[in-house]
């Protein structure tokens, strides 16, 4: 159980295009997901808090109009990299929790971006 | 503010050998304590979690992590190291207020193993 599915695995495009990320909770419904930003080598670094219904929570830097996060459903949070740039370029790992008190995040396989 | 120390960044050990992966954490109160493994391109893989209790968590694969509040440590073990082992290990801190939403992760251990 707790299976958490992202897609796409891999992702190549030019410059200043939008990108869409899609991160699903296949066997539960979670009214909260997380999306983190690891560069090689480095660990995670948490960029967003999505809920569903309401708007996300941002880390402190990470800029709200570059990053969009919806959560229109209990099963589904997507983060749009706008105008995408290869500073840009980074592997995006979304997580979401088992409702519930003393319930860990559960990860997807994350989405290798990269911007040409 | 909580953070989380992995003080090895690499380590090597021989197949069959015992292993331990340290971690230190900083946090005010009792944290949710987690370890989780990572193998290349993918996402992470939950191996273990402390939320209250027993300080000595069993998790898959064989792991198990002893949680020491006077050290501020949670170390990962295991008896017997197998080469599917080799991977990026992460310790996590998670704060109780929140339900443990918020995780913040160590820099991360990779881990070779050795035939």
């Amino acid at each position: 159980g707790a299976v958490v599915s992202q897609h796409p695995s891999w992702v190549i495009c030019k410059s200043g295009t939008s990108v869409k990320i899609e991160c699903r909770s296949l066997d539960f419904q979670a009214t909260t997901m997380f999306w983190y930003r690891q560069f090689p080598k480095q660990s995670l670094m948490l960029m967003a808090t999505s809920n569903e219904g309401s708007k996300a929570t941002y880390e402190q830097g990470v800029e709200k109009d570059k990053f969009l996060i919806n959560h229109a459903s209990l099963t589904l949070s997507t983060l749009t990299v706008t105008s995408a740039h290869p500073e840009d370029s980074s592997f995006y790992i979304c997580s979401a929790r088992v409702p519930g008190s003393n319930q860990p995040q559960h990860f997807g396989d994350g989405t290798r971006l990269s911007i040409l | 503010a909580q953070s989380v120390t992995q003080p090895d960044i690499h380590i090597t050990v021989s197949e069959g050998a015992s292993l331990e992966l340290r971690c230190n954490y900083s946090y005010g109160a009792t944290p949710y304590l987690f370890w989780y493994v990572q193998s290349p391109g993918q996402g992470l893989q939950l191996l273990l979690k402390y939320f209250s209790g027993d300080t000595l968590v069993q998790g898959i694969k064989g792991f198990e992590a002893e949680f020491k509040r006077s050290q501020s440590s949670f170390n990962l073990r295991k008896p017997s190291v197998h080469w599917s082992d080799a991977a990026e290990y992460f310790c996590a801190v998670g704060a109780v207020a929140g339900g443990g939403n918020k995780l913040t992760f160590g820099t991360g251990t990779q881990l070779k193993v050795e035939l």
